[in-house]
């Protein structure tokens, strides 16, 4: 399957830093979505982009589909201690109930009060 | 409360022993998934139920099997355990016609096998 490449796999910051990761892929997907995921939780949707070019925000986040469809980021302004946690960047294909969507490996967020 | 519940939360197999994971929803989705979470791996398909009544294969699915017993559960066994099955299991539901949108994730099952 497609193979998608989160970066960095880690990252430690300073309390109100900016944070930015992303994502890229050798093909193409329709879908972009960015997920966290708390510990001994399961991911919860944060921000999804059906649109090359797009560019979304929700609160603090904001996520940009990339315009060759290939690669997607998400910035966090101004971080607070309850983003830690992993994050997500997923791909999918198509918008129906099948198995094509694929997922990063996740960027591990660690935030210094 | 609404959502994806799975159990158990956590469980230590010995090689070769059988369990099923369990996996409940109530938001009425018709699609379920089964994925198992390994560091540096991120999320990998092991089985899928497009609908009640049908499941299809992933992209990990040998070691494990699945059952769609009615809408709202999806469960998945591991008939002879090994180590390599050591993971964190997730169950997803999703909304019909929502795509990507409508996933929603249990909590987990944390398993390992010695």
């Amino acid at each position: 399957g497609q193979q998608l490449n989160q970066s960095p796999q880690s990252m430690f910051i300073q309390e109100g830093e900016d944070v930015s990761m992303n994502c890229t892929s050798s093909s193409i997907f329709n879908t972009w979505l960015w997920y966290k995921q708390d510990p001994g939780e399961g991911p919860v949707l944060l921000i999804a982009l059906y649109k090359a070019g797009e560019l979304t925000s929700n609160g603090r986040l904001t996520a940009q589909f990339g315009i060759t469809r290939k690669d997607s980021f998400l910035n966090i302004s101004a971080s607070i201690p309850s983003d830690v946690g992993i994050y997500f960047c997923a791909g999918q294909l198509g918008q129906s109930n099948n198995n094509d969507m694929r997922f990063g490996a996740g960027t591990r967020l660690t935030v210094k009060p | 409360n609404a959502g994806v519940t799975q159990t158990p939360k956590f469980q230590v197999l010995k090689t070769g022993q059988s369990m099923t994971l369990q996996c409940a929803q109530d938001m009425n989705h018709n699609s379920m998934y089964w994925y198992r979470q390994d560091p540096g791996m991120g999320l990998r398909l092991i089985y899928y139920s497009a609908s009640e009544g049908t499941t299809d294969k992933g992209e990990v699915p040998n070691g494990y099997n699945v059952s769609r017993l009615n809408k709202r559960e999806f469960s998945l066994r591991l008939e002879s355990a090994a180590p390599s099955q050591t993971s964190v299991y997730f169950c997803a539901s999703q909304l019909p016609g929502q795509g990507a949108n409508g996933y929603t994730f249990g909590s987990g099952t944390r398993l390992t096998v010695v």
